[in-house]
């Protein structure tokens, strides 16, 4: 069973930030933070992913809270190609540990 | 980097038919997992393979399902016989050993059983 909880969906202006939550409040100590999206038609594609400690890479950033509880998902400028469904994972970052996948959040990116 | 292929596309077959879909994952990747995909649902892992052995098959139908995965390579999931609530798309996916174990997807197989 999938251990997070998020929105079903979202809007988002186009060139504005999208901020997607997160919320797993029995996420493990050995527990990392995993997000992917999934475009329409296509595979699940990897985000981002974090332990702790704030993370920020091409596509994304990653807040994580202090009791790591809960995160956000930042996409600082969305675009119309930004419209998925984003997938917030929690897994211990292992060899050949499996993703559990939920429902997600359907961001929808309006011009 | 060529990414995880999968065929066929599209696949359409009546009930109680069979069929296959073939997986090839990322060069030098030893963990291959097959989902299944309902509409409006996320991916639920069917089968995880380590090389050719299985590390997790727990939420495969094997009453009527099967996947293999020779020489610890390319691989393929069979349904037979197919009932209507199959009609689903198929991911495969890959990931390596080392540090960076991120999984890497294909476009998946859409299958429709009528």
């Amino acid at each position: 069973d999938a251990k997070t909880t998020q929105p079903p969906s979202m809007d988002c202006a186009e060139g504005r930030a999208a901020n997607l939550p997160c919320n797993h409040s029995t996420i493990s100590g050995n527990e990392y933070v995993y997000w992917y999206r999934q475009i329409h038609s296509q595979g699940p594609q990897y985000i981002i992913h974090g332990l702790k400690n704030n993370e920020t890479n091409e596509m994304a950033s990653l807040i994580i809270t202090e009791d790591r509880k809960s995160s956000t998902l930042i996409l600082p400028h969305a675009t119309l190609r930004d419209t998925a469904v984003y997938y917030c994972i929690v897994r211990v970052r292992e060899y050949g540990n499996k993703l559990v996948f939920g429902a997600g959040t359907i961001l929808r990116v309006k011009s | 980097e060529a990414g995880v292929a999968q065929s066929p596309r599209y696949k359409i077959i009546e009930k109680r038919q069979s069929v296959a879909f073939w997986c090839n994952p990322i060069s030098g990747h030893a963990t291959l997992y097959w989902y299944q995909q309902i509409l409006g649902q996320g991916p639920k892992l069917l089968i995880q393979f380590q090389n050719n052995g299985v590390v997790d098959d727990s939420q495969l139908p094997k009453d009527r399902f099967s996947a293999e995965r020779l020489k610890g390579v390319d691989s393929t999931l069979k349904i037979q016989p197919a009932k209507l609530e199959d009609s689903a798309v198929y991911l495969c996916a890959s990931s390596s050993t080392g540090p960076n174990t991120e999984a890497f997807f294909g476009q998946g197989t859409r299958l429709t059983v009528v």
